[in-house]
């Protein structure tokens, strides 16, 4: 596709199950973000990626959550034993290289509701 | 902790109006300032930017005014529009790959 794509658009779960967030990037993007979006709280940094490996993850709330690349593509954020707080809107981004910085192609989100 | 204060948190205009959203930041370090717009159930997306060392950006009715003294700097859209009805976010770098934003204005145009 042309843009940023995300899995699923709408993900509601139960307490303490585990939920998987699939990004599907821009082609030939390298860099990859993740991002959080809380109501009222502005967008959230959570990890970067380049390429494979991920120099940042200094915005992960907890080792419950993790994140993971492949093939310098597809990214898959996974919350372990979710909790009421980790619902929000979570956004993939993706930028060239030699992007001009601050310019991210975002999807249009997973909203996670955890019941 | 938010290192980017955005203000108002929501604003209704009538259609050929100014709409003006304000920012504030602390961290000297930062070196770019870029504005996202956001539609309901779309992802953020680049609308304007700006470096510390122009005091002022214009892109058709959108406007940057960036004062680096007082480490501000605000969006103007002049004759504000119905299909400008959205939620703005501020934010800024170190000129590398992590953005800070702020805390969004829903901008609500009323024709």
């Amino acid at each position: 596709g042309a843009g940023v794509s995300q899995s699923p658009s709408n993900k509601v779960t139960e307490k303490g199950k585990d939920v998987e967030l699939r990004c599907d990037p821009i082609s030939g993007h390298t860099a990859l973000y993740w991002y959080r979006q809380s109501l009222g709280q502005g967008l959230e940094f959570l990890i970067y990626f380049q390429g494979n490996s991920a120099p940042d993850k200094s915005g992960l709330p907890s080792d419950r959550f993790s994140a993971e690349r492949t093939g310098g593509s597809v990214s898959t954020l996974t919350i372990q034993r979710t909790q009421q707080e980790d619902s929000a809107v979570y956004l993939c981004a993706s930028s060239p290289l030699r992007a001009v910085p601050g310019r991210l192609f975002f999807g249009q989100g997973t909203r996670l509701t955890v019941v | 902790q938010q290192q980017v204060k955005q203000s108002p948190q929501s604003l209704i205009v009538q259609k050929g109006g100014i709409s003006i959203i304000n920012c504030a930041y602390e961290n000297t370090a930062f070196d770019y300032f870029p504005w996202y717009q956001q539609f309901p159930g779309k992802g953020p997306a680049l609308l304007i930017a700006i470096r510390p060392d122009v005091s002022e950006k214009k892109e058709g009715r959108f406007t940057i005014s960036f004062n680096k003294s007082a480490k501000q700097f605000s969006l103007h859209i002049m004759d504000s529009q119905p299909g400008d009805s959205a939620t703005y976010f501020c934010a800024a770098t170190p000129d590398d790959y992590k953005l800070s934003f702020g805390a969004g204005t829903t901008v609500t145009v009323r024709a």
